[in-house]
Order: structure tokens, then sequence, then C-alpha cells
């Protein structure tokens, strides 16, 4: 089945202990995205990728970092997690650029105390 | 920067009456896509369009991308409780823009 798969699905950690919220697409996707969603705010894009080993910032990257070492993989990593990042986060995929249909992860909730 | 913005921000209809989002950007768009997220769920494509004044219908939904490329609408005609849920437009300025989300609109169904 078609899917990207994100872990973990919930997580409550706390501030400055680094943690990975990992995502895998079985799909052979080039372009991968995380966002965050927040209450009125809708999802905010936070890096991109376009293919393995490209990587580029969206609206707000502040306080995360991306790698793509592998095309079904795209970690996100919070070095120095702290309480404004606590949201709900999405991982997703598309064939090829943002402007194809996007398939989303069930998404991970993040609360960092 | 570009911003997309949606009104109404919530909506509550009863079963069988109409609904519109409307969807609207600060600058002209290139394209922009509709998505739908049910309650605990995740956000799932439904529609693209690209061509000032295109008209796409899917069943009951019936999207409306404006002349002016700067809005664009959905409509879901005799709403049923499985269209609970917040619609969400996503715009971008040219086609190698970065994917800009609106707020999204939240439609509760009283049946």
């Amino acid at each position: 089945e078609a899917q990207v798969t994100q872990n973990p699905r919930y997580l409550i950690t706390v501030t400055g202990k680094k943690l990975t919220v990992t995502c895998s697409q079985n799909m052979n996707h080039e372009y991968m995205s995380w966002y965050r969603q927040d209450p009125g705010l809708g999802l905010r894009q936070i890096y991109y990728s376009m293919n393995v080993e490209v990587t580029d910032k969206g609206d707000v990257p502040e306080g995360y970092k991306v790698s793509r070492k592998e095309k079904r993989n795209f970690p996100l990593i919070l070095e120095s997690p702290s309480p404004n990042q606590t949201s709900l986060y999405f991982c997703a995929s598309s064939l090829q650029h943002q402007w194809q249909p996007q398939h989303f992860g069930d998404g991970t909730r993040l609360s960092i105390l | 920067g570009q911003q997309v913005m949606q009104i109404p921000q919530y909506q509550h209809v009863q079963e069988g009456e109409d609904f519109t989002t409307y969807c609207n950007s600060s600058t002209t768009l290139s394209n922009i896509q509709w998505y739908k997220q049910r309650p605990g769920g995740h956000p799932v494509f439904l529609i693209q369009l690209v061509k000032s004044g295109e008209v796409k219908k899917q069943k009951r939904l019936t999207f409306q991308f404006g002349e002016a490329k700067k809005n664009s609408s959905l409509h879901i005609t005799a709403t049923q409780t499985t269209d609970v849920g917040t619609y969400f437009c996503a715009g971008g300025r040219t086609s190698y823009d970065k994917v800009i989300f609106g707020p999204g609109t939240s439609l509760s169904v009283i049946p």
C-alpha cells in the first residue's frame, strides 16, 4: 500500500532534549516536505527536499534540521526543542514537486515541556 | 510576503444545506490546490486548478478559480455528515514557488 509513515505518532519530551521524527515513503517520490500545523495558522512549511541531498528552507525553518540521504527517508531533527515547537507535524511527499498532489503521513503530535 | 486567506474560519450547517468556502490571495497565483482534513486525520488532496476561470466538479463539490487568479472557492451542495472536516486551499505565485496553505475552513454538519 502506498503510504507515508511517520514515527513516533506522539511524543512528550522536555526542553533541550534532541529528538528526531522519522518519515518514510514507499512511492519512489522525489519531493518530500515537513509541515507544522497550529490552530488558526493552517499548515506551515518547515523544510522541503526536491531530491536526494537537495533540501531547502520553507517558511518556518528556525530550530529545525533535515537531511535527505536516501530517496525514501526525510527525518526532521530538533536539536534543542523548545516549548514553542509544541505542535502537530506532518510529513508529505509528491512525485516530483509541490504542485503535484501531496500525500501526507498520519502526523506526529509533539509536546515540549 | 505572500498570504493566502480563507473565510469563513468556521461554518456550521444543517445536513442538506449548501456550503461555500473562499480562498483569497494577496498576489496572483499560478496554481491552487484544495485539501480536506477529517478530524484527527491528515490532509488529503482533492483537486488542483491552474487556469483562469476554471471550474471543476467532483460529485457534490464544485471548485472554481477566479478570473484574476487571486481567489478560489469550494462549494458543496447538499452537505452530508461525511463532509465534516477542515478544507484548506494552497497556492503559489509560480510553479516553482513554495506552497502556501491557507488557515482552513472548519465545517460542521448537524444531522
